[in-house]
């Protein structure tokens, strides 16, 4: 069974510093997708980035990047140069790339931007 | 936002009655996935579908059951609504070429 687990609750970072949300997963495919999500106060979910675990290399979506460890099953997302719009939840999950394309989450961590 | 749309947004309703949710996509993406949003549980899996009429259970499937008669709608039926069952329920598509999933705005339910 895939598990996800996020073990940060709640962090808070100042305006314009940068911050590491960290998310460790278990999964026995050998070929899936891991993500970040944000969910901001009004509810919609909204995709930050995504990784192929057969790449190497990390993914980066401008002030955002990941920090993907295959081995030790790490995938902490690092928000540089923090906006106030970054306060939300952050989801992390795996999904399946095969047929069968379930997709696991964290539970979450609440994010502060502060001013 | 891969054209899904979630209905009703907000329903209120009363325990034993049946709730149905709809979920309509326009792009006729394969794989379409119910979860519920509740604190401190994040999001779990009900169901989801990898095509016409095959579903399949996620971890959270008691009390619930889904049909898929059309690849544009996904339902979501609760025979018989229980309180437990009170959450933000949120329809999702997967997108096969890049790997994306793409959310609905979700549905308030209120058991009451």
């Amino acid at each position: 069974a895939q598990t996800v687990t996020q073990s940060q609750p709640e962090m808070s970072v100042q305006e314009a510093e940068t911050v590491t949300l960290s998310c460790t997963y278990d999964t026995s495919e050998n070929n899936y997708y891991l993500f970040w999500y944000k969910q901001p106060p009004s509810r919609q979910m909204i995709l930050v980035i995504r990784q192929e675990a057969y790449k190497q290399q990390n993914a980066t979506e401008n002030r955002f990047s990941v920090n993907f460890q295959k081995a030790a099953k790490s995938f902490s997302l690092k928000i540089s140069d923090s906006q106030l719009g970054d306060t939300a939840m952050y989801f992390c999950g795996v999904e399946n790339a095969g047929n069968n394309r379930k997709l696991i989450w964290g539970l979450g961590t609440s994010l502060a931007v502060n001013p | 936002d891969a054209g899904i749309t979630q209905s009703p947004r907000h329903k209120v309703t009363e325990t034993g009655t049946p709730v149905t949710l709809r979920c309509h996509q326009t792009e006729n993406h394969r794989y379409m996935y119910w979860y519920r949003q509740d604190p401190g549980h994040g999001l779990r899996l009900i169901h989801y579908s990898y095509g016409v009429k095959d579903t399949d259970k996620g971890e959270v499937s008691d009390g619930y059951s889904v049909s898929r008669s059309k690849t544009e709608d996904f339902l979501l039926t609760l025979e018989s609504a229980t309180s437990s069952q009170t959450s933000v329920y949120f329809c999702a598509i997967s997108e096969i070429r890049s790997g994306k999933l793409f959310f609905g705005s979700g549905t308030q339910l209120s058991v009451l």
